[in-house]
């Protein structure tokens, strides 16, 4: 079963829009959530993390909002550039030790000029 | 400052045939992690190790072998290739006072 869902597999904006991609989690042992960004042929990096203790955690244009209670998390990107057309994913830090990460399958953004 | 390294970037392999990828990280971090994407699917772990001589399974380990016998080290051993195998594989490494895991640029391996 998937314990980190992406049910978005692509998304498309205007530059210069907000791009808002959504991950949904099972799991209440996870303590930290990430995003990475992938281009192709290339390995996943990391973009912005977020405690599950906190609500909000904002870098430039990358704000990453948290719902416990729904267990939902979001990406917010503003303003949105062609450079970011990239696929993203959301990823849940197991707690306890061995500190894996469990992946979304991604969802694929596009911006368009 | 390399970062992770995995080697080689492509190969294909017949049935049967086995193969190291290899995996080295210059961070030092005790951490490693190997995972493998197919098409349109998320990242899935294969096989972590906390540090070095320890090694645990993952999500999906069968058909694989892993070893930790430095802190650098990381290699992933398949044993008799199957189709089922063909995938893009990952390693990462992640330092005990970091969040995020970094990654290596990926092989691709093709089983035909």
């Amino acid at each position: 079963d998937q314990q980190v869902k992406q049910n978005s597999p692509s998304l498309s904006v205007q530059e210069g829009r907000i791009s808002i991609l959504n991950c949904d989690y099972t799991n209440s042992m996870f303590d930290y959530f990430l995003w990475y960004k992938k281009y192709p042929a290339e390995g996943p990096t990391f973009l912005i993390s977020i405690s599950s203790i906190k609500d909000k955690n904002e870098d430039g244009r990358f704000t990453v909002f948290l719902n416990k209670s729904a267990k939902h998390l979001s990406l917010h990107i503003v303003p949105s550039q062609p450079g970011d057309s990239a696929v993203y994913f959301c990823a849940a830090r197991v707690s306890g030790g061995s500190e894996k990460l469990v992946f979304g399958k991604g969802t694929k953004l596009t911006v368009n000029p | 400052n390399a970062g992770v390294t995995q080697t080689p970037k492509f190969r294909i392999l017949k049935i049967g045939q086995s193969m190291t990828l290899q995996c080295t990280q210059d961070m030092n971090h005790n951490y490693m992690y190997w995972y493998r994407q197919d098409p349109g699917m998320g990242l899935k772990l294969i096989y972590y190790s906390v540090g070095a001589g320890i090694t645990d399974k993952g999500e999906v380990p069968n058909g694989y072998n892993v070893s930790r016998s430095t802190t650098e080290d990381f290699p992933l051993r398949l044993e008799l290739a199957a189709p089922s195998q063909t995938s893009v594989y990952f390693c990462a490494s992640k330092g005990q006072l970091n969040t995020e895991a970094f990654f290596g640029q990926g092989t691709r391996l093709t089983v035909v």
